[in-house]
């Protein structure tokens, strides 16, 4: 039982560079996130989905875009890479209801 | 809106003291939950604790109790007998009705022996 898997572990990218951060969880659960952490702060929440085909914008949302075609899957598009967005991306999933989130182990991305 | 606000950037306790850290929260629902997550050095996140808006008790889960009050909107973590092993941060996080998840700032606790 994997939990939630996030790949990369670790990515350089350089300025105007685009890639795609992978999330996925094997738990069948409905609701998944994604955040970033500058270091020293809070999470911020970029992007969530309820389910497959609903996503919805966080508190972060601009330069990544998100898609969520099946339960399992929740990638994060990061176009056009900026310096501002070197930060630890964490993918979380939780079911529906009151339980808690489960979170992945975490991309740090560096922009250069 | 759902808004998590920690005013305690970081906290200092000497080893097998209680700690308490503060939680405040802003939402005009009235179906939420609070959570406490902890964060070691080594980056991972621990969920710690649940609360309900609902639930007339104060949960607890080992040394940990989260200290409710629906009135004023705190959802204050309690850890009793603290121990080395506790230093870390830690974040308050909300859930509302659009199912959005959200931190507070965090605080840092450090446990001195």
């Amino acid at each position: 039982n994997a939990g939630v898997t996030q790949t990369p572990k670790f990515r350089i990218l350089k300025i105007g560079q685009s890639m795609t951060l992978q999330c996925a969880q094997d738990m069948n659960h409905n609701y998944m996130y994604w955040y970033r952490q500058d270091p020293g702060m809070g999470l911020k929440l970029i992007y969530y989905s309820v389910g497959a085909g609903i996503t919805d914008k966080g508190e972060v949302p601009n330069g990544y875009n998100v898609s969520r075609s099946t339960t399992e899957d929740f990638p994060l598009r990061l176009e056009l890479a900026a310096p501002s967005q070197t930060s630890v991306y964490f993918c979380a999933s939780s079911y529906i209801g009151t339980t808690e989130a489960f979170f992945g182990q975490g991309t740090r991305l560096t922009v250069v | 809106a759902q808004k998590i606000t920690q005013t305690q950037p970081g906290m200092f306790v000497q080893e097998k003291e209680a700690v308490t850290l503060d939680c405040t929260y802003d939402t005009s629902d009235q179906s939420y939950g609070l959570f406490w997550y902890k964060q070691p050095s080594s980056g991972e996140m621990i969920f710690l604790i649940y609360q309900g808006s609902y639930d007339e008790q104060n949960a607890t889960e080992g040394r940990y109790s989260l200290n409710f009050q629906k009135a004023r909107k705190s959802a204050n973590l309690v850890i009793s007998a603290s121990q080395l092993g506790d230093s870390a941060m830690y974040f308050c996080a909300m859930r509302a009705r659009t199912q959005k998840l959200v931190f507070g700032q965090g605080t840092r606790l450090t446990i001195n022996p």
